[in-house]
């Protein structure tokens, strides 16, 4: 059964710093891996997404990499932002034909000016 | 990319009452996705609904508490039924995108039960 792991839990930064966000999962058979925010009510928006063939992928100032064989993804969030504030969550989709996602817990990540 | 609505965006409910929750998607998609999210947890996949056919459910969810519509490729229904404090939850609704790589979500419907 595929677990996923986010640490750390939360996060509190000052604005400016550059910041690791790590996500394990114990199934290394996986189609791809994604990372979604999620801002206080509101639902997920999806950030970057990597193919279980790619090694990392990135979008301004977030860069997603990704080890599959050791089970493990990070996010980098590059000089960060106040607005960088929210909940981050990784979330894993089975190989072989098997088309749900699971998330871990996330990263709730608070970015003070 | 797909574009998905919720009704409703939140309600509080008393227990022992039942709340349908629809989901709008302004493309014709063949999978939609049913989960839940408590308070403080990660989100948890309550049941597959393709059209046609019956819901797929996960385990730990069934079909007499949450039934589940899907009349069409961009409509569904999902009821929480007779319900309790403990189904206190954001309920969302999910698409993947075609070929399954992308996965878009809708907004949620944030259910408080007294």
């Amino acid at each position: 059964k595929q677990e996923v792991t986010q640490i750390p839990a939360a996060l509190s930064v000052p604005e400016g710093e550059n910041l690791v966000l790590n996500c394990s999962f114990t199934d290394s058979a996986i189609y791809n891996l994604q990372w979604f925010r999620q801002d206080p009510g509101k639902g997920l928006t999806s950030l970057l997404l990597i193919q279980s063939s790619q090694r990392e992928q990135t979008s301004g100032r977030l860069n997603a990499s990704l080890d599959k064989s050791s089970g493990r993804s990070t996010l980098y969030i590059a000089a960060s932002q106040p607005g960088d504030s929210a909940t981050y969550l990784c979330a894993v989709r089975g190989a072989g034909g098997y088309n749900k996602l699971i998330f871990g817990a996330g990263t709730r990540l608070a970015v003070h000016p | 990319s797909a574009v998905i609505s919720q009704k409703p965006s939140r309600d509080i409910c008393q227990r022992g009452t039942s709340l349908t929750i629809q989901c709008q998607v302004d493309s014709q998609v063949t999978m939609m996705f049913w989960y839940r999210q408590q308070p403080g947890q990660s989100l948890t996949l309550i049941a597959t609904a393709n059209q046609g056919s019956e819901a797929t459910y996960e385990s730990g969810f069934v079909i007499d508490k949450f039934p589940i519509s899907r009349p069409n490729l961009t409509f569904s229904t999902l009821t929480v039924s007779n319900m309790s404090p403990e189904d206190s939850s954001i309920y969302l609704c999910s698409v993947p995108e075609t070929g399954e790589e992308t996965q878009y979500f809708g907004p949620g419907t944030r259910l408080l039960v007294l």
